[in-house]
């Protein structure tokens, strides 16, 4: 069974500074994604990550995945307020890509 | 409409009841799916349809029943619920189950159980 870690749950950001989330995996994955979700809302697709070494960008966003490591990071360059939001990554498995969940990492940026 | 929508948003109802949750999706796409996110565990998917046949019911009790009557609508029926099923229920599709393509989720439907 595939289980899905991530790390912090709760990441409170300074505006400016970097900073990364981790999201660890048990099991082989056929691939990896990241959402979004702001309060109260749906989730957003940030990326998908579909082999070892994978890298995607954008705008103060970027996903890397290491499967031999079984990690994948999303880090944050000089954080924003409209970066507030809880971050999710799911690993994929199965014949049908069923798509396993992290706890999610809140993130807060204050000022 | 475009992408995945949802109705409806909000949902009370009393153990007794029997409501169904609806899900369209304007995308195209011939995967839909159903999840469940409550505050004490990371989202759950609960159902996977393909080209409107349910290829995965991942341990969901019965008292939850799916419907998928062609690709583009999906439905959550549901009957003799308990508390602890008031959550919010996302529904999601993408372009095939099991291809790399992201999932595409609705709005939810914040459903409460007294």
């Amino acid at each position: 069974e595939l289980k899905v870690e991530q790390n912090p749950l709760f990441l409170s950001m300074q505006e400016g500074k970097n900073y990364t989330i981790y999201c660890n995996y048990s099991t082989t994955s056929d691939r990896l994604y990241w959402y979004r979700q702001d309060p109260g809302k749906s989730l957003e697709s940030l990326f998908v990550l579909l082999s070892n070494g994978a890298v995607k960008q954008e705008g103060r966003l970027m996903a890397s995945l290491d499967t031999k490591a079984r990690l994948s990071t999303l880090h944050i360059t000089a954080a924003v307020h409209d970066l507030s939001a809880t971050y999710f990554c799911a690993g994929a498995r199965g014949s049908w890509g069923k798509l396993q969940f992290g706890a999610g990492t809140q993130v807060v940026v204050t000022p | 409409e475009t992408g995945v929508t949802q109705t409806p948003r909000h949902l009370v109802m009393g153990m007794t009841n029997k409501k169904s949750l609806k899900c369209e999706q304007h995308l195209g796409h011939n995967a839909m799916y159903w999840y469940k996110q409550s505050a004490k565990k990371p989202l759950e998917l609960m159902f996977v349809y393909s080209l409107e046949e349910r290829v995965e019911n991942n341990s969901v009790p019965s008292r939850f029943s799916p419907e998928c009557p062609n690709s583009s609508h999906l439905f959550l029926h549901l009957h003799t619920l308990q508390p602890e099923d008031s959550a919010l229920y996302l529904c999601a599709s993408s372009q095939e189950a099991g291809g790399p393509e992201t999932q595409y989720f609705g709005p939810g439907t914040r459903l409460l159980v007294l």
